[in-house]
């Protein structure tokens, strides 16, 4: 069973401040790391799907990298607001992919007024 | 567009009832999967498929079967309910392109007394 594990489980940030937080995976046969964003009562949705060793992608104050190379992927939220305060996923897909996503176990974030 | 939809959205068992969670998207999307979500487990894959006709085990798969006899349905059924079943369930689907973000339906709050 593939391993995706993320860091930390939860995160108390004061309004304003910038955060980050970590996804790692399996160096070898990557394919594709996606972020989801999943808001209490919700259904996930997807924020970034990463593909290339160095990508880099932004959603206005939210942003990501890739390092295939050594299995991590940083997500970081910039200003934060009370609506970001949601459970961060990210999800691994395998070069040997018979279509499985595997998730990790989330970060949950709580912004701080 | 309705996406992915699951019914019921909430359920209530006696152990040992048995019971089918729906789901169906309209995106004529190849792959689908159900996952559960339990307390710091994040989401568990339990059953997969990548097409009509074809379905295969994720990580948790006992206790449930699954079938996918047309494109837009993959229903998940609990033979047996028990208690560890407890959860909230989440259908999702996504093109089969290698990579692709995968959609959410709403979930279901599954309970076994």
């Amino acid at each position: 069973i593939l391993n995706v594990e993320q860091s930390p489980q939860s995160l108390h940030v004061q309004e304003g401040d910038s955060t980050n937080f970590t996804c790692s995976f399996p160096s070898s046969n990557f394919y594709a790391l996606h972020w989801y964003r999943w808001e209490t009562a919700k259904s996930p949705e997807a924020l970034f799907v990463m593909t290339l060793n160095g990508d880099e992608k932004k959603k206005g104050r939210i942003s990501a990298t890739l390092n295939t190379k050594e299995g991590y992927s940083y997500l970081y939220i910039k200003g934060s607001q009370p609506e970001d305060s949601a459970t961060y996923l990210c999800a691994f897909i395998g070069m040997n992919r018979d279509d499985k996503i595997i998730f990790g176990k989330g970060t949950r974030l709580h912004i701080l007024p | 567009n309705a996406g992915v939809t699951q019914t019921p959205k909430f359920q209530v068992l006696k152990t040992g009832q048995s019971m089918t969670l729906q789901c169906a998207q309209d995106m004529n999307h190849e792959y689908m999967s159900w996952y559960r979500q339990d307390p710091g487990m994040g989401l568990r894959l339990i059953h997969y498929s990548v097409g009509a006709g074809i379905t295969d085990q994720g990580e948790v798969p006992n206790g449930y079967n699954v079938s996918r006899s047309t494109t837009e349905d993959f229903p998940l059924r609990l033979l047996s309910a028990a208690p560890s079943q407890t959860s909230v369930y989440f259908c999702a689907s996504s093109p089969r392109t290698l990579g692709a973000e995968a959609f959410f339906g709403q979930g279901t709050r599954l309970t076994v007394v």
